[in-house]
């Protein structure tokens, strides 16, 4: 499978502060990725889909203006927290889909702790 | 819409011994299934799928999967567990009503195999 991965590993940042999280596929072009968030003992909650070239796709509930995504090349997305506060504080998980199809399998990347203080 | 449960939040099997982590989901059309496996403080790793045909798929590290339309149910099993099993294992499902970004995971099911 695709290979995917995720810089930083792990973040530890102030309050008020704002963290940038870079997805890569290392060797597959990726018109689309999407944005995960786990938090502790949960499941993965779907933030948004990066889209190449284009805006993002935000799940309702999750603020576009504070989690700021930039899909600038087919092999790169990046999720930026902006003004992060504690709460923001969570395991992000980037992906990407195997194909088109509704059927393709993602590939996962190796997550991000972001851990605000 | 769509949805998945797994009922178990933990499942303890011993070494060498089957297992079984049960999925049951929900949704409108017809599904595609998948089963992920997390290891601490990585990202997940696709085990296996169902997208039609033989209800019985086979996967990666000798897992296996039932897909049981009347029970609407996609258990994960092994024969024989090992401790390096030991994991968060996550069932998902999309179905072809919802939108393609659409996968909706389980809450998870912590395995542990004891030696």
């Amino acid at each position: 499978g695709a290979v995917v991965s995720q810089h930083p590993s792990r973040v530890i940042c102030k309050s008020g502060t704002s963290v940038k999280i870079e997805c890569r596929s290392l060797d597959f072009q990726a018109t689309t990725m999407f944005w995960y968030r786990q938090f502790p003992k949960k499941s993965l909650m779907l933030m948004a889909t990066s889209n190449e070239g284009s805006k993002a796709t935000y799940e309702q509930g999750v603020e576009k203006d504070k989690f700021l995504i930039n899909h600038a090349s087919l092999t790169l997305s990046t999720l930026t927290v902006t003004s992060a506060h504690p709460e923001d504080s969570s395991f992000y998980i980037c992906s990407i889909p195997s194909g088109t199809r509704y059927h393709n399998e993602q590939f996962f990347g190796p997550g991000t702790r972001l851990t605000v203080l | 819409a769509q949805s998945v449960a797994q009922p178990e939040d933990q499942v303890n099997v011993a070494e060498g011994n089957p297992l079984t982590v049960k999925c049951t989901y929900s949704v409108s059309g017809n599904p595609y299934l998948f089963w992920y496996v997390q290891y601490p403080n990585r990202g997940l790793q696709f085990l296996l799928k169902y997208i039609t045909g033989d209800n019985l798929v086979k996967g990666s590290y000798g897992f296996e999967a039932e897909f049981n339309k009347s029970q609407t149910s996609f258990h994960l099993k092994k024969p024989s567990a090992l401790v390096s099993d030991s994991a968060l294992y996550f069932c998902a499902v999309r179905d072809m009503n919802s939108g393609y970004s659409t996968l909706t995971f389980g809450k998870g099911t912590m395995l542990l195999v004891s030696p």
